[in-house]
C-alpha cells in the first residue's frame, strides 16, 4: 500500500521569499502520479501541481515547482516569491490503485 | 474544467437521525467517486470508493452500515450518515473521477460538507 509522509506540520515564510515543503512516499506501483494540493481556509481542495513518475523533468507551474527524486522517493514543493494568498494547508498526495492517498499536511503561514 | 458540486455545505442534525450528503459531477461523467473525512487541521482520510452501479468499497475501519454510499448514476453519489452521533461530526469531502479524464488530472473535489451532530 502507498504511504505519503509530510514531516513538517508547520512552516513559515516571509513574503517574497522562497519556501520548500517536504514529502516522501512509498508505493508498489511502477507508474504513478504525485500531487500537491492547497487547502485554504475555505477548505476547497485546489490542485497546485502534479508530477508523472515516468517523467524525469520536474514539473513547474508559475511560482510553484517540484523537486522529484524518484530513487529517494522524495517529492518536495518549492514556492518562490511567496504571497500572502499562499497561506494555507498543503497536502502531498499520490495515487495508488486509482485512489488518492494524502500526507499529513503542512500548514504554511506567510509573514508580511 | 471539471466541476463537482457538493451539498449541503453545512448541516446540523440531532443525534440518532440520518443525514444525506450529495456529490454531483456537473460537466463530466464520474465513473468513480471517493468520500473523505477530515478532522480540523488533519489530513483527508479516505472512507470509501464507489463505482457507478456497483457497491462501494470501504477502507479498513470504516463502518459500512453507518456510512451508506450510493452511486446510482454517472453524475451523482450520495453519502448517508445513519443514526448520527456527536462523534460523527466532521468535514466530509467528495472527489470524482471520469473515465475519459487523464488519470493524473482526474481527481476533482467538491467543496465539502461540515456535519455537526448535536
Amino acid at each position: 500500500a502507498q504511504t505519503v509522509t509530510q514531516s513538517q506540520p508547520e512552516m513559515s515564510v516571509q513574503e517574497a521569499e522562497t519556501v520548500t515543503l517536504s514529502c516522501t512516499y512509498d508505493t508498489s506501483e511502477s507508474d504513478y502520479y504525485l500531487f500537491w494540493y492547497k487547502q485554504p481556509p475555505s477548505r476547497q481542495m485546489i490542485l497546485v501541481i502534479r508530477q508523472e513518475a515516468y517523467k524525469q523533468q520536474n514539473a513547474t507551474e508559475n511560482r510553484f515547482s517540484v523537486n522529484f527524486q524518484k530513487a529517494a522517493k522524495s517529492f518536495s514543493l518549492k514556492i518562490s516569491d511567496s504571497q500572502l494568498g499562499d497561506a494555507a494547508m498543503y497536502f502531498c498526495a499520490g495515487n495508488q490503485g486509482g485512489k488518492l492517498i494524502f500526507g499529513q499536511g503542512t500548514e504554511l503561514s506567510v509573514k508580511p | 474544467g471539471a466541476v463537482v458540486s457538493q451539498h449541503p455545505s453545512r448541516v446540523i442534525c440531532k443525534s440518532g437521525t440520518s443525514v444525506k450528503i450529495e456529490c454531483r459531477s456537473l460537466d463530466f461523467q464520474a465513473t468513480t467517486m471517493f468520500w473523505y473525512r477530515q478532522f480540523p487541521k488533519k489530513s483527508l482520510m479516505l472512507m470509501a470508493t464507489s463505482n457507478e452501479g456497483s457497491k462501494a468499497t470501504y477502507e479498513q475501519g470504516v463502518e459500512k452500515d453507518k456510512f451508506l454510499i450510493n452511486h446510482a448514476s454517472l453524475t451523482l453519489s450520495t453519502l448517508t450518515v445513519t443514526s448520527a452521533h456527536p462523534e460523527d461530526s466532521s468535514f466530509y469531502i467528495c472527489s470524482a473521477r471520469g473515465a475519459s479524464l487523464d488519470r493524473g488530472y482526474g481527481y476533482t473535489f467538491g467543496s465539502g460538507t461540515r456535519l455537526t451532530v448535536v
